[in-house]
């Protein structure tokens, strides 16, 4: 059971809008810290995505955006394309565990 | 541009060690970063940060871990350890090695590609 909790799916048509959920507690993102995110193309290594709530690194298509409040934080694909078929994993620090943490993930289909 | 490398066993025995090297390149292990982590995935699973080593040896484990793991840093070779004792078949993952961001808020980038480590009984 992972200290940040993400839907185990999301889908979309291609051109759609998906969001993709993270819900953390007062340890965690609550305690006011930051959340990123990482795409894991099948079979491949997580790929850093978004630093810092709503960064995004080096690269990666405006279509992705990030947003924070509270204790959640979300992930958002806009015009969604084949090619971000993928797991995406959110990531915080946690201050009971001391150290990062990440949610299960979440498989994103394109129909 | 920093690249990782993860090498060691792709088999090890349950109760022996698992012991993984990670190969620096593109860049100082000692400039490019403060500390150097590890994190694993097991089999249909998601992501499982490890630990953290620093230049000063200082390190940081998960506490589920704390007991059995080792990670170390060599800067004269460029490259960091992972050491894992007692392991069993949950240890089963692919490990992956990763540098995280410095100051506060840390994130990891880049990544190796990922070692698969099987327990076998």
């Amino acid at each position: 059971q992972s200290v940040l909790t993400q839907p185990p799916s999301v889908s979309g048509a291609p051109g759609q809008r998906v969001t993709i959920s993270c819900t953390g507690s007062s340890s965690n993102i609550g305690a006011g810290h930051d959340v990123h995110w990482y795409q894991q193309l099948p079979g491949t290594a997580p790929k850093f995505l978004m630093y810092v709530n709503s960064n995004r690194a080096s690269g990666v298509p405006d279509r992705f955006s990030g947003f924070k409040s509270g204790t959640s934080a979300s992930l958002a694909i806009t015009g969604l394309q084949a090619e971000d078929e993928a797991d995406y994993y959110c990531q915080s620090y946690d201050n009971n565990l001391n150290g990062p943490v990440f949610g299960i993930g979440t498989r994103v289909t394109v129909l | 541009q920093l690249q990782l490398q993860e090498s060691g066993p792709g088999l090890v025995r349950s109760s022996e060690t698992l012991s993984l090297t990670c190969a620096v390149s593109g860049g100082s292990i000692r400039t490019t970063s403060s500390s150097w982590s590890w994190i694993r995935q097991a089999p249909g699973k998601g992501l499982e940060w490890i630990g953290s080593v620093y230049h000063s040896g200082t390190t940081y484990y998960t506490p589920s871990l704390k007991n059995r793991v080792t990670i170390s840093i060599d800067t004269s070779r460029n490259r960091f350890s992972l050491r894992l004792t007692s392991v069993t078949a949950a240890d089963t993952a692919v490990y992956y090695c990763v540098r995280p961001s410095d100051g506060p808020g840390v994130w990891f980038d880049p990544w190796g590609q990922g070692t698969q480590v099987i327990v076998s009984s």
